[in-house]
């Protein structure tokens, strides 16, 4: 069955730091979304992409951060200078038709 | 803003047993949608939800579709201890793609 593919599962960075999270949506959809979940929480909403652009964005997608299609299968999130807070699983999802979204198995982003 | 809240927010139940766990909004949702999520994983789906009235299962999962559109909730019968886990709803916000997830219901099953 497809699924959804992140890396790294686990990355560690220092404050100040750029790190780009890297995700393999599943190959024929259309739609592709970045959430996140701090340690205990419920997953948030970052950003959704559609058609090589941006469609929506929460108050969390400061202009620390940016998501790119660099080809056909790979889906990125940059952070440009990260924060303390920053800190969270971040969790790539895609879906075909605007609706059901597949996540994939998250990458736990500490930044020290 | 558009909120999603689940109850019970923990469960601890027997094996065999029966669950059920419920989400409730203010303002009505078009979709409504089950994932699963185990500790350190993605959240997993379970059951999309379309219709008003609407009642899925999937295995020993059933989920409905409340009729007023502002609620829906997930049974699991029978439950196993691979049942455990955080089990969230979500929903579109405002009929888009951006999903809204409520904080979650934590199932604990006993052998």
């Amino acid at each position: 069955e497809p699924e959804v593919t992140q890396t790294p599962s686990h990355q560690v960075t220092q404050m100040g730091q750029e790190v780009i999270l890297r995700c393999v949506p599943i190959s024929n959809h259309l739609y592709f979304y970045w959430y996140r979940q701090i340690l205990g929480q419920k997953v948030e909403f970052l950003v959704s992409f559609y058609n090589n652009e941006i469609s929506e964005k929460s108050e969390i997608f400061d202009d620390q951060f940016s998501v790119e299609r660099p080809d056909g299968s790979n889906f990125t999130l940059k952070i440009r200078s990260t924060k303390l807070e920053d800190s969270a699983m971040y969790f790539c999802a895609s879906s075909y038709t605007d609706n059901e979204q597949f996540f994939g198995p998250g990458t736990r982003l500490t930044v020290l | 803003g558009q909120q999603l809240n689940q109850s019970p927010q923990s469960m601890f139940i027997q094996e065999g047993e029966d669950v059920s766990m419920n989400c409730t909004s203010s303002s009505i949702f078009n979709t409504w949608l089950w994932y699963k999520q185990d500790p350190g994983e993605g959240p997993v789906l379970l059951i999309a939800l379309y219709k008003a009235g609407e009642l899925t299962s999937n295995g020993r999962l059933t989920a409905q579709f409340g009729i007023t559109r502002k609620d829906s909730f997930l049974n699991i019968s029978a439950s196993i201890p691979s049942d455990v886990g955080i089990y969230f709803c979500a929903g579109p916000y405002n009929q888009g793609g951006k999903l809204i997830f409520g904080q979650g219901t934590e199932l604990s099953v006993k052998p």
